[in-house]
């Protein structure tokens, strides 16, 4: 079982739809989350960081669920200009950047 | 504010020919740096990481090498190129105590 694993879509969506994408995670002792955006031939960009309690920037919306080892990310209200691949990352060592594991990516194409 | 910057942004080479990329990051001391690939539909692989000056951990076993000179420099080499080593390679950073890791700008490499 793969430590990271995101459904690789893609995801089309019309202007305006609200759509979420899930990642689940193998090691239960992990302890960081984060969602990266990586557009075509670029390099990933922290989106944000995934806290225990949710978290809210905008028109995105992060989610942790430890008991059922996911994480989730939910843009609302979508924009062409939110058409990327979005990475899941978790950390499974604290403190150790060298312990991050990430997902092949969630392709999201948002479409006028 | 930290930034991180990486070259050269693209290139060719031919099979058998040595590579040199070259990543810096300005704004910090003493950071972790990290080389990762990213090969065509597959996820990011670590390559290299080092916690100092000197100091090289190797993730997988390849015909690349990794030199960190002075603090902030990082230096991914390769004598000898093999066409399986194409691919999108980022240098990347964090804090030493820190889990959230910033990426250069990215090198296509294109074996031929």
């Amino acid at each position: 079982r793969k430590e990271v694993e995101q459904d690789p879509g893609p995801f089309n969506v019309p202007e305006g739809a609200t759509v979420a994408f899930n990642c689940t995670y193998s090691n239960s002792a992990s302890q960081s989350f984060f969602w990266y955006r990586q557009d075509c031939r670029k390099e990933p960009k922290l989106l944000m960081s995934v806290y225990s309690s949710g978290n809210e920037d905008g028109r995105f919306t992060a989610q942790l669920n430890r008991a059922s080892q996911y994480i989730s990310l939910l843009i609302r209200d979508s924009k062409l200009s939110d058409s990327a691949t979005y990475l899941c990352v978790v950390n499974t060592a604290g403190g150790s950047g060298y312990a991050l594991n990430f997902g092949k990516g969630t392709s999201l194409l948002v479409t006028p | 504010s930290q930034t991180i910057h990486q070259w050269p942004a693209t290139l060719v080479q031919p099979v058998g020919s040595p590579l040199s990329l070259e990543c810096t990051v300005e704004g910090t001391s003493n950071p972790n740096l990290y080389w990762y690939r990213q090969a065509a539909g597959r996820g990011l692989q670590l390559l290299f990481y080092s916690v100092g000056i000197g100091q090289i951990s190797s993730e997988v076993p390849q015909n690349l090498s990794a030199s960190r000179p002075q603090d902030r420099q990082f230096i991914l080499s390769s004598k000898k190129l093999l066409l399986s080593d194409s691919g999108f390679y980022l240098c990347a950073w964090t804090m030493g105590g820190g889990n959230t890791i910033y990426f250069g700008e990215g090198s296509w490499l294109t074996v031929v």
